[in-house]
This record gives structure tokens, sequence and C-alpha cells, in this order.
């Protein structure tokens, strides 16, 4: 069964470092999202990838995050720098392309962020 | 705009009773919605979805959810709450016409009491 890959799994980073984390959709998925989970929050989109293009980035705070799907396959998201308010789970997920009625959106295991 | 609210917070129920997790929505034109559960340390695991067809949409792991139209909204039920259904549950709202971000509830924590 395909899957969302995710890595890594868990991250500990110095306040001010800069941290990286990777996502590979489900093949032919068109659609990235990458979202931020506060323990006890629900998930908070921060950026959605259609292809390549940033479709919504409106909640991706700028100054210190990036994000990019160079080839729209894999994707990775950047902080730089980290600060202690960053520590969450973040997580990725892929749709397949544009369609009239919506699909699931398909989660992969998350990155558990803990900024020190 | 698209969102969801999720009216409890935290929902308690004993094994062997109903459960019901409350869920309205706001949309511009007609959503797609979803529930979603996570059980600790683990990932989203989609357990049914609504997108236009019938207004009952039986999921997984005996769960089902009415869309009403009328109410926005699209609550979640079970008949017969089971220990392994302790998890935190989320509501999501997607509409295909506006760009088809996925919004996530605030999520509703179920704990079964034995």
């Amino acid at each position: 069964e395909a899957e969302v890959a995710q890595s890594p799994r868990y991250k500990i980073t110095e306040k001010s470092q800069a941290v990286a984390f990777w996502c590979d959709p489900i093949s032919g998925h068109a659609t990235l999202y990458w979202y931020r989970q506060i323990l006890g929050q629900g998930p908070e989109l921060l950026v959605q990838f259609q292809d390549e293009s940033v479709v919504d980035d409106s909640q991706l705070p700028k100054d210190r995050f990036s994000a990019e799907r160079l080839k729209g396959v894999d994707s990775t998201l950047k902080i730089q720098p980290a600060e202690l308010g960053d520590s969450a789970m973040y997580l990725c997920a892929s749709r397949p392309a544009w369609v009239l009625l919506s699909t699931e959106a398909f989660f992969g295991q998350g990155t558990r962020l803990t900024v020190v | 705009a698209q969102s969801v609210t999720q009216l409890d917070s935290h929902v308690s129920v004993s094994e062997g009773t109903p459960v019901l997790l409350r869920c309205n929505y706001s949309s511009s034109y007609s959503p797609s919605l979803f529930w979603y559960v996570q059980h600790p340390n683990k990932g989203l695991q989609l357990l049914l979805k609504y997108t236009s067809a019938a207004t009952l949409v039986k999921g997984i792991n005996g769960f089902e959810a009415e869309f009403k139209k009328s109410e926005t909204s699209f609550h979640l039920t079970k008949p017969s709450a089971h220990m392994s259904d302790a998890a935190e549950y989320f509501c999501v709202v997607s509409d295909p016409y506006t760009g088809n971000q996925f919004y996530f509830g605030t999520g509703t924590s179920l704990t079964v009491i034995p």
C-alpha cells in the first residue's frame, strides 16, 4: 500500500539553529500539504502545493519558514532560525490531482520537532 | 471562507454506550467533509468522508456520520463504544471549488470508560 513518507521521525534542535523536514508523497499525487500540529490542537495548514506551485502559504511564517517542491514530487520544509514555539508535530499529506468530488488526503507519520 | 467547529473538546462515554461527536462547518459552496482519527503517537487515519453523494455515510470500525445541510452539521456517531475507540477525532472541511484546502477542527478527545 502506497504511503506518504516523512523524515526524520524525530528531531531535537537548539533554538536559532536551522532544521529541515522532508516529505515524499504518494506517487502521482499532485497536491501536497504541510501542517503543523501543536500538542493538544488540530493540524494547522502551513502551505499547499499543486505540482511545484504554491497554492496557499497564507499561514506560513515567511520570516523563518520556507517550503519548496522543485520538481513537483518530494518537498522540503525548512525553519531558520528555530524558536522554542516551533516545537510541534509537522505533518505532510498528499491528494490526487484536482477532482470535482474531493478525495481524502493521505498523511505521513509526521516529524516531531523539539526545540531546546 | 471555510471552517469547522467541533463543539466538544472532550467526550467521555462508558464502554458499550453510544458515541456522539459534534461538528459544524462553514463553507461558501458545497463542501466535502471528513472525519479523521488519531491514536496516541500514531498518524491520522480516515474514518469516513462525505462528497455530495448519500447524506448518511458509513465508515470504518462501525462509525457513521450524517450530513445535514440545513443545520450545517456533520456529526459522528457510533452505536456502541469500544475501548479501542479512545483517541482524538478531527472533523475536516474541503471545498473543491475554492482551492481545495483541507481545514481541520480543533479536535475532540474521546475517553472510553470500562
